[in-house]
């Protein structure tokens, strides 16, 4: 079974600097897929950002970038020019590949996620 | 907003009760889920629809029975509960239940049972 672990629950950082949540997992798999979501306050949780494990970039999206070291199973989110609305909870998660021919897989449908970490923008 | 509701967003019921919660999407997903979040626990994925037929039950006690008439409504039946399922439930839709395809969350409903 895949493991999540975010061993931060909590991390603050000045406005305009940058921070850096970490998270491991665990897995016997090649082809899988992590994210990182973002949860406000009272708000819904939405995606940051995503990284397909066969890719060697890491994925980037504006001030959010992570940095994916297969082999040493880590997958941290860092969060450049921190701004106030960038206060949230986030969560790494990780889902394995799948395919059309495997109909009850139930291992392939499971989205695992860490157990958070909640940042603070100190302004 | 990301295209998935809930209602309601906040409910407190008695240990004898039944309600129930509503979760709609607006996104033309396949699949649908319903998860449980409890305080410094990781989310807990409770049920998995897809294409209306559940395709996982993730060792849930049967005091929660979920149902999805179609692909846009999921609902999540509450009978007899206990204290320790207080907790934010999420419902989530995602294009197909595989792999890349993210999951779109819904604002929750927080539970409280007495």
């Amino acid at each position: 079974a895949q493991t999540v672990t975010q061993s931060q629950p909590e991390m603050s950082v000045q406005e305009a600097e940058t921070v850096t949540l970490s998270c491991t997992y665990d897995t016997s798999e090649s082809d899988y897929y992590l994210f990182w979501y973002k949860q406000p306050p009272s708000r819904q949780m939405i995606l940051v950002i995503r990284q397909e494990a066969y890719k060697q970039q890491n994925a980037t999206e504006n001030r959010f970038s992570v940095n994916f070291q297969k082999a040493a199973k880590s997958f941290s989110l860092k969060i450049s020019d921190s701004q106030l609305g960038d206060a949230a909870m986030y969560f790494c998660a990780y889902r394995s590949e799948g395919g059309v021919l495997v109909v009850s897989n139930f291992g392939n449908e499971k989205l695992t996620f860490g157990t958070g970490t909640r940042l603070t923008i100190i302004p | 907003e990301t295209g998935v509701t809930q209602t309601p967003r906040h409910l407190v019921m008695g240990m004898t009760n039944k309600k129930s919660l509503k979760c709609e999407q607006h996104l033309g997903h396949n699949a649908m889920y319903w998860y449980k979040q409890s305080a410094k626990k990781p989310l807990e994925l409770m049920f998995v629809y897809n294409f209306k037929e559940q395709t996982e039950n993730n060792s849930v006690p049967s005091r929660f029975s979920p149902e999805c008439p179609n692909s846009s409504h999921l609902f999540l039946h509450l009978h007899t509960l206990q204290p320790e399922d207080s907790a934010l439930y999420l419902c989530a839709s995602s294009q197909e239940r595989w792999g890349r395809h993210e999951q779109y969350f819904g604002p929750g409903t927080r539970l409280t049972v007495t």
